[in-house]
């Protein structure tokens, strides 16, 4: 079993729906939790980072974590054409070493 | 303030062969990481260097390897390719070891072995 699960996608969705993304993970011991955005051809870029349980947003970005079923989510609220990109989540327990899930392919339809 | 760099952008090699990579860190930042990153597997830790060290290592076998410099630049080798070492190897900047929230991604090296 892989210690980070996230469903591949693809996901296609018309601007200015509300998108959700989700990852699960087996490891109690996470307790960092970061989501990251990749365009095609580039690195990815760090979109949030938090820290145990709870909330935080940032713009048209919420990160929520939920520790008692294991369960990660980012929400996009108005989502626009420039989000489509795979959106990779990542977690640590000692930030020793960060775990990434496979990615979610997003696409945003004008 | 440039970005982390990698070169080569790409690469063709035959199995057998070896390959070095090179990673420049954004200014200021000692601590590289490299990845590996397929379609199947996902973005998979390789190791991290601080201070010309390697702190961790990922579950990797030995024909992976890596080095800092005294300027934090950074290279890994991959010895005896093999098809399936055919990947993006992406490399990580940060200000220093666990510090995850300043680390920025270099576009990556695509590496193809026939």
């Amino acid at each position: 079993q892989k210690e980070v699960e996230q469903d591949p996608g693809p996901l296609s969705v018309p601007e200015g729906a509300i998108v959700s993304l989700n990852c699960t993970y087996s490891n109690s011991a996470f307790q960092y939790f970061m989501w990251y955005r990749q365009y095609s051809r580039k690195g990815p870029e760090l979109l949030m980072y938090t820290y145990s349980s709870g909330n935080k947003e940032d713009g048209r970005f919420t990160a929520q974590v939920d520790k008692s079923s294991k369960y990660i989510s980012l929400f996009i609220r108005d989502s626009q054409p420039s989000d489509s990109a795979t959106y990779l989540c990542a977690m640590s327990g000692r930030k020793d070493q960060f775990y990434f899930g496979t990615g979610t392919s997003l696409t945003v339809i004008p | 303030k440039a970005g982390v760099t990698q070169t080569p952008r790409y690469l063709i090699k035959t199995r057998g062969q070896q390959v070095t990579l090179s990673c420049s860190p954004i200014s200021g930042h000692r601590s590289v990481s490299w990845y590996q990153q397929t379609p199947g597997q996902g973005l998979q830790f390789l190791f991290e260097y601080f201070s010309e060290t390697q702190r961790n290592k990922g579950n990797f076998p030995g024909r992976f390897s890596g080095r800092q410099f005294s300027n934090s630049r950074s290279e890994m080798n991959v010895s005896t390719l093999e098809l399936g070492d055919s990947a993006l190897y992406l490399c990580a900047s940060s200000l220093a070891p666990g510090s995850q929230e300043t680390q920025y991604f270099g576009p990556g090296t695509r590496l193809l072995v026939l």
